[in-house]
């Protein structure tokens, strides 16, 4: 299957400050990126839709001005996390699609990426 | 609205024991569905899907069962082993175009030798 790779795999910020985290798919092109965000314990929960090109499309509930999403290319989406507070603290993954011959790929996930806001 | 739920959180076997985690979903209009395998630490790995024109699918050692009356998904394990202890997570997807996945609360399994 197709990999997508994260960027840092683990990261310790301070409390106050902004991380930004690379989701990249190293053998296709994605025309779509996904972001969730994992508590321990809980399911995957999705923050916002990627497309290439275009705004993120964030799900309800989430700040778009706090989680900036930033898919420049199709193989690259970054999320930054600005301002960082402690109930930030979580488990980040991507998963990243495309359309090849009128056909979806199914979505790859990454092996996402700790944070921790001390 | 939508939601994807499991039955029960938790699941231990014994080593070569079948396993079976189930699903319930709630959104009619779902008509793709996929179980995923998460390891501690990890991104959820794929094991296999079903489209709901079908009511069951086979992979190696897997078994998808789709029941659409009664909105339910299983995931089977044959001959169940050390490696497959995870968390499971059933997902869904209505296909409206916009290739969201809901995720479900998730099961963790433990295999015991």
């Amino acid at each position: 299957g197709a990999v997508v790779s994260q960027h840092p795999s683990w990261v310790i910020c301070k409390s106050g400050t902004s991380v930004k985290i690379e989701c990249r798919s190293l053998d296709f092109q994605a025309t779509t990126m996904f972001w969730y965000r994992q508590f321990p314990k809980q399911s995957l929960m999705l923050m916002a839709t990627s497309n290439e090109g275009s705004k993120a499309t964030y799900e309800q509930g989430v700040e778009k001005d706090k989680f900036l999403i930033n898919h420049a290319s199709l193989t690259l989406s970054t999320l930054t996390v600005t301002s960082a507070h402690p109930e930030d603290s979580s488990f980040y993954i991507c998963s990243a699609t495309g359309l090849a011959g009128g056909l979806w790929y199914e979505q790859y996930f990454g092996p996402g990426t700790r944070l921790t806001v001390t | 609205g939508e939601s994807v739920g499991l039955h029960l959180p938790t699941l231990s076997v014994q080593e070569g024991d079948n396993s079976i985690i189930n699903c319930a979903y709630s959104n009619s209009a779902s008509d793709y569905f996929i179980w995923y395998k998460q390891e501690s630490g990890k991104g959820p790995q794929f094991i296999i899907d079903i489209r709901s024109n079908m009511d069951k699918r086979q992979g190696q050692r897997v078994t998808v069962l789709l029941n659409k009356t009664v909105k339910h998904l299983s995931l089977q394990i044959a001959a169940t082993q050390p490696g497959d202890s995870a968390v499971y997570f059933c997902a869904e997807n209505d296909q409206g175009g916009s290739e969201k996945l809901v995720f479900g609360k998730g099961t963790k399994l433990t295999v015991n030798p």
